[in-house]
């Protein structure tokens, strides 16, 4: 079957640095999507990963390793508002703008 | 400002009714999806389109349906509610690498 597994809480303190992990298991692997969402509402696009390696937009960098079937997300300067709950997703398809498989997501708590 | 649009943001239905959600999004995408978000299951794939007229099954399609007669907009068809069918309904769509999501609608099935 296809699974995403992810913590499902982490806390932190503001200020902090904090990681959220996420490995995957899928039929077939065309990127690796972070979202988030705050309590009452739509999640929100973060990054994407197609390839190995890091990318970075500004307090919030996303890692892929493709050989290990895992990426994170890495939260620097932690705030309060960043209080919300995290997804990862996987496209398991080559068509851009395809379906994605969501993980269950982790509830990151700021705390002051 | 783009946006995805779903016509309520609260339901309550009768067990048995026909429900209708609709969701119209004003980017000229061609690919939108419905999922389901329970409390510890994440979001799940109901159905999903990539073209007017097309419709595929996601991971959970039974006890629904979809409609996308139009670009913009696809709706989800819950042909005979059930209280298993309570739950946060969201919308999106793409046209590339990030999904733009509507707000939500919470159905209740009495």
């Amino acid at each position: 079957g296809q699974s995403l597994e992810q913590p499902s809480e982490v806390t932190a303190v503001e200020g902090a640095i904090v990681q959220i992990n996420c490995t995957y298991q899928t039929s077939g692997f065309y990127g690796l999507s972070w979202y988030q969402q705050h309590d009452g509402g739509a999640p929100t696009f973060l990054s994407y990963n197609a390839l190995d390696g890091l990318e970075e937009t500004g307090r919030f960098s996303s890692f892929l390793s493709r050989s290990d079937s895992y990426g994170y997300l890495l939260l620097q300067e932690l705030q309060m508002k960043d209080s919300a709950s995290y997804f990862c997703a996987v496209r398991d398809e080559g068509n851009q703008g395809g379906k994605l498989i969501f993980g269950q997501g982790t509830e990151l708590s700021v705390k002051p | 400002d783009v946006k995805v649009t779903q016509s309520s943001r609260y339901l309550v239905k009768r067990t048995g009714e026909k429900v209708f959600l609709e969701c119209v999004q004003d980017m000229d995408h061609e690919n939108m999806f419905w999922y389901r978000q329970d409390p510890g299951l994440g979001l799940r794939l109901i159905y999903f389109s990539y073209d007017v007229k097309m419709k595929e099954k996601g991971d959970i399609p039974e006890g629904y349906s979809v409609s996308r007669e139009k670009k913009e907009r696809f709706s989800l068809i819950l042909e005979s509610a059930s209280t298993n069918q309570t739950s946060m309904y969201l919308c999106a769509s793409t046209s590339g690498h990030g999904y733009t999501f509507g707000s939500g609608t919470r159905l209740t099935v009495v």
